[in-house]
């Protein structure tokens, strides 16, 4: 199993453009969590999915952040409008009940 | 509530020297506590959790409820446990989530 596949790797968009982020978990996990990592607060939760259905979006930030999960072996995270203080590297985890989280390699995106 | 504390952002240390990284929680329950760490360039992997008791690449973490501490400890640190270090909490309450401190930049230099 190749893990986590997150997409794309790297994001240079300009701002308020709109940004979309990939993720496809592993096989046969049933947790999803999106987790934005930056340099002032650490390791932040943004939204998690059990069995496809949104569970907690308290730590979304605003509207122009949404989150979707189709189907089990795919979810996007999407910012619109995209602003600079946006800039972060954003994780996407699963994992099968409460069993260990497994991460993605992390979407380094900026905003200019 | 819960928080998980990191009281250290970065650390540094000489190989061969005894490392300690400080994580304090507060949580009424019983939590469950986890320590990952991400090496430079990889993902973030779980190091060790409290409830499996065991030793990883000489870590150990023991879970101190009196203290409502977990804090890591390896007796000689190498160069290779340079990288990011994140102590995490999960409720029994709410299944999967986890809730993560701000991290610590752990350095061992030669």
């Amino acid at each position: 199993d190749a893990g986590v596949i997150q997409s794309p790797r790297h994001e240079v968009t300009e701002m308020g453009q709109e940004v979309t982020l990939r993720c496809k978990p592993i096989s046969g996990h049933d947790y999803l969590f999106w987790y934005r990592q930056t340099m002032m607060r650490g390791l932040e939760l943004l939204i998690y999915f059990n069995n496809n259905v949104p569970i907690d979006d308290s730590g979304m930030p605003e509207d122009r952040f949404s989150a979707k999960m189709p189907n089990a072996s795919f979810s996007t995270l999407k910012i619109q409008p995209s602003e600079p203080r946006d800039s972060a590297v954003y994780f996407c985890a699963s994992s099968y009940l409460t069993d260990t989280q497994y991460f993605g390699p992390g979407t380094r995106l900026t905003v200019l | 509530a819960q928080r998980v504390t990191q009281p250290e952002k970065l650390l540094s240390v000489f190989k061969g020297a005894p490392v300690e990284l400080k994580c304090n929680y507060s949580y009424s329950g019983s939590p469950e506590l986890f320590w990952y760490v991400q090496y430079s360039r990889q993902r973030l992997q779980l190091l060790l959790r409290h409830i499996s008791r065991e030793s990883i690449k000489g870590f150990t973490a023991d879970l101190n409820k009196g203290e409502t501490s977990f804090h890591l400890k390896k007796p000689f640190a190498q160069e290779e446990d340079s990288a990011m270090y994140y102590c995490a909490l999960r409720r029994g309450s709410t299944l999967g989530r986890l809730y993560f401190g701000r991290g610590t930049q752990l350095t061992v230099w030669p």
